[in-house]
Parts: C-alpha cells; structure tokens; sequence
C-alpha cells in the first residue's frame, strides 16, 4: 500500500527566510502527487500537482513553487516567506491503479 | 469547470443520531468518482466512502453510506449512530476518470457530535 512521509510536522519561520517541505512515497511508481494547503478551520486549496517528473501544474499565482526531481519525490519550495505562506501543508499521491487519494501528516508552518 | 458544493459550513448532532451531510457537484463528464474524506482533530486526512458514478448501488461502509443522484448531481453522505469520534471536518470530493486529472474538492462541513 502507499505510504507518504512528509516532514517536517512543524516549522517556524521568520519572514524572508527559505522554505522546502519535502514529501517522498513509497508503495507506488509514477504516481500523482499534490500540494495542498489549508488555512486554519478552511477548505484545501490545490497549490500544484504533478503527474510525471519535472511536470509541474501550478493552480495559484503565488510565492512558492514546487519540483519533482524524482518519479517518488515532491518538494515544495520558497525563496522568500511571506506572512500568508502560514498554513498546514498536505502532500497527497494517487498511484498507478488508485483514484482516491492518500495524504502525508502535514506540515503546519508558521511564519513569524 | 468542475466544482464540488457543501452548503453547510457547519453542524452539530447528538451521539447516536443519525446525520446527513450534503454534496453537489458540477461536471460534464459522464464516468467519475466522488470521494468523502474525514479531517479529524489530528488533520490526517482519511477516506470514508468511494462512489463509482458508473454504478447504481450507494456505496456503504459501516455506519457510513452515501446517497448518489446522478441527475440531480447530488452525493449526501449518511453517518448512522453517530460517535464522539466522528467529530471532524468533512470533505466531499470529484475526479474524473482519468487518473491525471485533479480532484476537486469542496469547502468542507465541520461535524460536532455532542456527548
């Protein structure tokens, strides 16, 4: 079965500073794989999603872009944090033969 | 464009009872799945129910099941003797059936079960 890890769980930032959450998946080939973001009590906001390595979708002009530099790995970056990049981060994947999707634990980031 | 509608943003019942959440969605596509998944506190996301739009038969898992109209584009989700830990953020969800198309999901309805 699929198994996703995503790390941190946690992370404070200052205001300016870099970012790269990291998201691997295990269990699966060529899967899908999506960044989410959730404010807190709201909905999930599709941010990107891939569907093959170095294809990128980016549904939100914003801040922050992601990479696939493997078929099982997905990151999410920024050069420059703003306030509004606080949130709960989701990394999800649907794999070969899957439509439902399975998501990683979360990042809740805060940006100070 | 896809959409995927929960008009209630929030809702609160007694243990045991039973609730109804509801779900529509907007599509032009004839073959799709729509998907409830469950937030808990912990915000894990967990799927509930699965729903092929080819069959007929509602899906049931347990005391969750769902109430599918195709025509009406309606997907309810039925939770019977509710428990305290059903208490969560509940999202109704859509693709189609292409795997390389996103899912759609809804703004979510946030589920009390009061002891």
């Amino acid at each position: 079965s699929q198994t996703i890890h995503q790390w941190p769980a946690t992370l404070v930032q200052p205001v300016g500073s870099p970012l790269s959450l990291e998201c691997t998946v295990e269990g699966t080939s060529n899967p899908n794989l999506y960044w989410y973001r959730q404010a807190a009590g709201r909905g999930l906001q599709l941010l990107f999603y891939s569907v093959g390595i170095g294809q990128i979708s980016s549904e939100v002009p914003q801040n922050l872009s992601a990479s696939r530099p493997q078929d099982r790995q997905f990151i999410l970056s920024s050069k420059k944090l703003l306030l509004s990049d606080s949130g709960f981060y989701l990394c999800a994947c649907n794999g070969q033969g899957t439509t439902s999707l399975h998501f990683g634990n979360g990042t809740r980031l805060t940006v100070t | 464009a896809q959409t995927v509608t929960q008009s209630q943003p929030e809702m609160s019942v007694q243990e045991a009872e039973t609730v109804t959440l509801s779900c529509t969605y907007d599509t032009s596509e004839n073959n799709y799945y729509l998907f409830w998944y469950k937030q808990p506190p912990s915000r894990q996301m967990i799927l509930v129910i699965r729903q092929e739009a080819y069959k007929q038969q509602n899906a049931t898992e347990n005391r969750f099941s769902v109430n599918f109209q195709k025509a009406a584009k309606s997907f309810s989700l039925k939770i019977s003797d509710s428990q305290l830990g059903d208490t969560a953020m509940y999202f109704c969800a859509f693709t189609p059936m292409n795997r390389d198309d996103k899912i759609i999901f809804g703004k979510g309805t946030r589920l009390h079960i009061l002891p």
